[in-house]
């Protein structure tokens, strides 16, 4: 199953709304998590099951879809969210290629 | 709180066998529902997952390293390891592990977490 992720990145400023999607190449149901990456470090665990915040991840992420399209919506970027955002199936649990958010 | 750190060689020569070993913390290794899992991301690059082993010795590969890899598990240690034989220079990458969940006969899948630090291996002569 490939997952394509896009845009594969993007400027945004403080407070911005910010969208990322992600489209599987064959139906996943609601399969899917995402993760944030900073620079050195492991990936963190954001949203599981497409839709679900994992706990500690504040609320102004949010994830949504299921079948082939997914979303990853940041409600109000703030200065910690510029990193790099990787969506992952978990039926053969291939990841997407990435979306850099940077400081516009 | 269930922590995991990999360890093993930095570098390795081409043609060998690349292992490592990860050590989970905080949490046994043989608890029900978790899958103990490698994942790996090339310098600059995106992740690619390798594979996973149950505590029971039951594993699943990526089929495109398939033919080269070998998860185990040493549930008296607390550990699982990866073997990946015949590198290259293109098995450069930084190594993870992470405990990956399942439950509900698998129904409820939810993701990988937590992670290792990752360690960077480098396959050069």
């Amino acid at each position: 199953i490939q997952l394509t992720q896009s845009p594969s990145s993007l400027s945004a400023s403080v407070g911005d709304r910010v969208t990322i999607t992600c489209r599987a190449s064959q139906g996943i149901s609601s399969y899917l998590a995402w993760y944030q990456q900073k620079p050195g470090k492991a990936p963190k665990l954001l949203i599981y099951a497409a839709s679900t915040l994992q706990s500690g991840v504040p609320s102004r992420f949010s994830g949504s879809g299921s079948g082939t399209d997914f979303t990853l919506t940041i409600s109000s970027l703030q200065p910690e969210d510029f990193a790099t955002y990787y969506c992952q199936q978990l039926n053969s649990y291939s990841f997407g290629g990435g979306t850099k958010v940077e400081i516009k | 709180q269930v922590q995991l750190q990999e360890s093993g060689p930095g570098l390795v020569k081409p043609s060998q066998t690349l292992s490592l070993t990860c050590t989970v913390s905080g949490g046994s290794i043989s608890s029900g529902d978790y899958y103990w899992s490698w994942i790996r991301q090339p310098p600059g690059k995106g992740l690619e997952w390798i594979g996973y082993i149950y505590y029971s010795g039951s594993t699943y590969y990526n089929p495109s390293l398939k033919s080269r890899v070998t998860i185990s598990v040493d549930t008296s240690k607390n550990q699982f390891s990866l073997k990946l034989s015949s590198v290259t220079a293109a098995d450069t990458a930084v190594y993870y592990c992470a405990s990956y969940r399942e439950m509900v006969a698998a129904t409820l899948r939810l993701g990988f977490d937590p992670w290792g630090q990752g360690t960077l291996v480098t396959v050069s002569s």
